[in-house]
């Protein structure tokens, strides 16, 4: 069965500092990866997303991840943070099973301090 | 431009009342249709998905319930509501032959007392 397993619940840090979100899955299939941001109250929209070919993925809002497929793991980076990334970010990979489905990390709230 | 609505946005019923949200999307065709709930702190739980009109796949056995009478509408269900009910609930939907995201509706709500 496939899961994906965000290592931290919360990361608080401070504005101008680098982050690192951290997340590893578990497949034995091919799968795709994406990360997803939440502000409050309002539905999720996509970061960036890994299909294949190079394993360093750029996103929005200067976020990138890298795969890698011997640790199984695609941590979310930035080297710089705004008040403004203070939000819920999920780890997500997608899958075939019968239909396409796609299978959340419990989350990783970012705060962001002044 | 493809959009995804969901209502309604916040709802509040009693232990055993019915429910029904709906989400539509437009600009599209055949989507795949997803229904999560979101509990806080626990992620993302993926209700049911839908490939097509009336194919209805269920991921968790609960009292709730989806349709698809429409290709491009999905409602979710419940006959007779429970406390452990309450929860962010998220309409999402996808490209048919996909290797791609999800679009996200802006949620609803639910508060069962």
């Amino acid at each position: 069965a496939q899961s994906v397993t965000q290592l931290d619940s919360q990361v608080p840090v401070f504005e101008e500092a680098p982050v690192e979100l951290r997340c590893n899955y578990s497949s034995s299939v091919s799968v795709y990866l994406f990360w997803y941001v939440q502000y409050p109250n309002q539905g999720l929209q996509l970061l960036l997303k890994y299909l294949s070919g190079s394993t360093l993925v750029k996103g929005i809002n200067g976020f990138e991840a890298e795969f890698n497929k011997s640790q199984t793991s695609f941590h979310l980076r930035k080297p710089s943070v705004h008040i403004s990334d203070t939000a819920e970010y999920f780890c997500a990979l997608r899958t075939y099973t019968g239909g396409f489905k796609t299978i959340f990390g419990a989350g990783t709230r970012l705060f962001v301090k002044a | 431009s493809q959009t995804i609505h969901q209502w309604p946005a916040t709802l509040v019923q009693p232990v055993g009342s019915p429910l029904s949200l709906e989400c539509t999307v437009e600009g599209t065709s055949n989507p795949n249709l997803y229904w999560y709930r979101q509990a806080a702190g626990r992620g993302l739980q993926l209700l049911f998905y839908s490939v097509g009109i009336g194919q209805i796949s269920s991921e968790v056995p609960q009292n709730l319930s989806a349709s698809r009478p429409q290709d491009r509408q999905f409602i979710l269900s419940s006959k007779k509501l429970l406390l452990s009910d309450s929860g962010f609930y998220l309409c999402a939907w996808s490209p048919t032959a996909n290797t791609g995201e999800l679009f996200f509706g802006e949620g609803s709500r639910l508060t069962v007392l």
